[in-house]
């Protein structure tokens, strides 16, 4: 149990299709984020919130777009995405934004775009 | 540019031994830094992070020193376990804001029996 949690583990889908990811967590923290990993690169981040509201938007293009209905949860919106989209998408919470304490991670959604 | 960096790709040592995992971060304004742990199909877990006003510190079987001099980053793990297998990512908080971590390549450390 790592406290943040993540549906679905894996997520195929077609260029056209909408889906969404879900992320839940059980820490209590105020912040949350996406990241998205690719292979043989760094960890991007994508969003962040931080008491509910985006704090940080990477240069995301808008066929991602982010939800944060509450401090415990955070959807990321899918639409018309594309082959290179293909990655593990990373939910995370932390208690103070990020600066002094470590970011806690979900296992992730392995999304494949055919 | 990115600014968090690995200086080996791939470790690969003997069960029993120590290892150490290298990290060069090229922000001098970054001033909180955290070691994760990624296992195959799982999200990267964490390890130990530091300050910088500290220049080692220490947990169960795992150390990190900083050299802020250097802007030099490690992870010792004492006495590898086969569940020592994995990939290592050192992060920085780059100082700026609540923008989350800015993270390295990572480090696939193999543990050889």
């Amino acid at each position: 149990e790592t406290g943040v949690t993540q549906t679905p583990r894996h997520l195929v889908m077609g260029m056209t299709n909408k889906k969404s990811l879900k992320c839940e967590q059980h820490l209590g923290h105020n912040a949350m984020y996406w990241y998205k990993q690719s292979a043989k690169k760094p960890l991007e981040l994508m969003f962040v919130y931080s008491l509910e509201e985006r704090v940080e938007n990477n240069s995301v293009p808008s066929r991602f777009s982010p939800e944060c209905p509450n401090s415990s949860h955070l959807f990321l919106h899918l639409h018309t995405l594309q082959p290179e989209d293909s990655a593990l998408y990373l939910c995370a919470s932390s208690q103070d934004g990020g600066q002094s304490s470590p970011l806690h991670f979900g296992n992730g959604t392995r999304l494949t775009v055919t | 540019g990115e600014s968090v960096g690995l200086h080996l790709p791939t470790l690969s040592v003997q069960e029993g031994d120590n290892s150490i995992i290298n990290c060069a971060y090229s922000n001098s304004a970054s001033d909180y830094f955290i070691w994760y742990k990624q296992e195959s199909g799982k999200g990267p877990q964490f390890i130990i992070d530091i300050r910088s006003n500290m220049d080692k510190r220490q947990g169960q079987r795992v150390t990190v020193l900083l050299n802020k001099t250097v802007k030099h980053l490690s992870l010792q793990i004492a006495a590898t376990q086969p569940g020592d297998s994995a990939v290592y990512f050192c992060a920085e908080n780059s100082g700026g804001g609540a923008d989350g971590l800015t993270f390295g390549k990572g480090t696939h450390l193999i543990i050889q029996p």
